[in-house]
């Protein structure tokens, strides 16, 4: 089946500073990636589509200067929390999709920023 | 506006079965998803019904009536390891998906 992956699995860091987060299709090449971020005890916000070699489209009130994403390869889609602080801590989760049917959810990376 | 409804939390016995209601109204429809999601981990897939009618696949079914904008899924000889959060989503017109806020379930022995 088509694994997604995401590193790190759990970061810890100080407020000001930024963190980059991978997902990674493993063995397949994805049309589109998807990024969310979900709150305790809340369903997945999506935050921004992504399609290799191009920007990527933010949904609305996702501010893209602080959250850069980089879709660089058919495998590979960065998010960089810039400037991160308390209230980003959450749990962010990235989708790969081949086909318009199915999306195939990375393990989630939960992000705690003190 | 966009909206998908679902109970907020179920209860159920194990070896039972139980039917999680979603109802939706969206801009457009191009299928709709059920996931598993357990506490602390990213959501699984569960089913996607794009025609009317029920899919089975083991002991979860997924049902869904497009002209009364309803599914439901269904889980039958229940067990303690499917307490989980369960979450509909549908695709919409611009293939993006709207998330329900999710069904936690919960499994009593």
């Amino acid at each position: 089946g088509a694994v997604v992956s995401q590193h790190p699995s759990r970061v810890i860091c100080k407020s000001g500073t930024s963190v980059k987060i991978e997902c990674r299709s493993l063995d397949f090449q994805a049309t589109t990636m998807f990024w969310y971020r979900q709150f305790p005890k809340q369903s997945l916000m999506l935050m921004a589509t992504s399609n290799e070699g191009s920007k990527a489209t933010y949904e609305q009130g996702v501010e893209k200067d602080k959250f850069l994403i980089n879709h660089a390869s058919l495998t590979l889609s960065t998010l960089t929390v810039t400037s991160a602080h308390p209230e980003d801590s959450s749990f962010y989760i990235c989708s790969a999709s081949v086909a318009e049917n199915e999306q195939f959810f990375g393990p989630g990376t939960r992000l705690t920023v003190l | 506006g966009q909206n998908i409804d679902q109970p907020t939390e179920m209860t159920a016995t194990e070896g039972a079965i139980v039917q999680i209601n979603c109802t939706y109204q969206t801009s457009g429809f191009n299928g709709l998803f059920w996931y598993q999601q357990h506490a602390g981990e990213a959501p699984t897939f569960l089913s996607y019904n794009v025609l009317d009618g029920l899919e089975e696949k083991g002991r979860f079914s997924s049902f869904l009536s497009r002209s009364k904008g309803y599914s439901y899924l269904l889980l039958k000889e229940l067990q303690m390891k499917d307490s989980a959060s369960y979450l509909c989503a549908v695709m919409d017109s611009n293939y993006q998906l709207i998330w329900g806020a999710g069904t936690k379930l919960i499994i009593k022995p």
